[in-house]
């Protein structure tokens, strides 16, 4: 397995600013991933993190709205950017060790409240 | 296209009788499934995963998970309800990328 942390655990902020998400592993990963968790629903991939590359967004999520960064093999973040009250959720972080289907570790998430 | 469908989204049992959350998938091929539970305020679990060994799964805290290819089904079950299993379950497969796709959630209620 994987520990993961992330910061902040929560936040509140204010429509049209922006927030930063820190995901942190204690030990070299593969593969990270950011999902959103809309209140009462299932999670949805946002981006796959790639280490010293442009990260790769799943359809209905662009870098302007969500950049990404993965400076080394243990540390990601992401960017909401100006924020509206539709992106309040939880925002977790996921990382996976191996190539191919393995189980995916996540972090405790990052509660957003926009207002 | 790859999917993943619970069938029920909220499950209500009392403590110590069976649980049973459904799950079935869409495929063409047999994917990679887990179970993940999400505790209030609390980030997703792992439960447990096939990846096209024994059918048959155990997992954490009592859970096991049934593979039928016959009816692309992956049920997760556990004998005997305890108050501290009440949570949300995903159930998850792997897409053809290796990405994870998720279910909707089971809600799952535990009365004493």
């Amino acid at each position: 397995s994987a520990v993961i942390s992330q910061k902040p655990s929560r936040d509140i902020c204010q429509r049209g600013t922006s927030l930063t998400i820190q995901c942190q592993v204690d030990s070299q990963v593969t593969m990270m991933f950011w999902y959103r968790q809309q209140p009462g629903q299932s999670l949805t991939l946002i981006a796959t993190a790639n280490q010293g590359s442009e990260a790769t967004y799943e359809s209905g999520f662009v870098i302007d709205k969500f950049p990404i960064s993965r400076p080394n093999l243990t540390f990601s973040t992401l960017t909401v950017s100006n924020m509206s009250p539709e992106d309040s959720s939880i925002y977790l972080c996921s990382v996976t060790r191996g190539q191919g289907p393995y189980e995916q570790y996540f972090g405790p998430g990052t509660r957003l409240t926009v207002t | 296209a790859q999917s993943v469908t619970q069938l029920d989204s909220h499950v209500s049992v009392s403590e110590g009788t069976p649980v049973l959350l459904r799950c079935n998938y869409s495929s063409s091929y047999s994917p990679s499934l887990f179970w993940y539970v999400q505790h209030p305020n609390k980030g997703l679990q792992l439960l447990l995963k096939y990846t096209s060994a024994a059918t048959l799964v155990k997992g954490i805290n009592g859970f096991e998970a049934e593979f039928k290819k016959s009816e692309t089904s992956f049920h997760l079950t556990k004998p005997s309800a305890h108050m501290s299993d009440a949570a949300e379950y995903f159930c998850v497969r792997t897409g053809n990328t290796g990405k994870l796709i998720f279910g909707q959630g089971t809600t799952l209620q535990v009365k004493p």
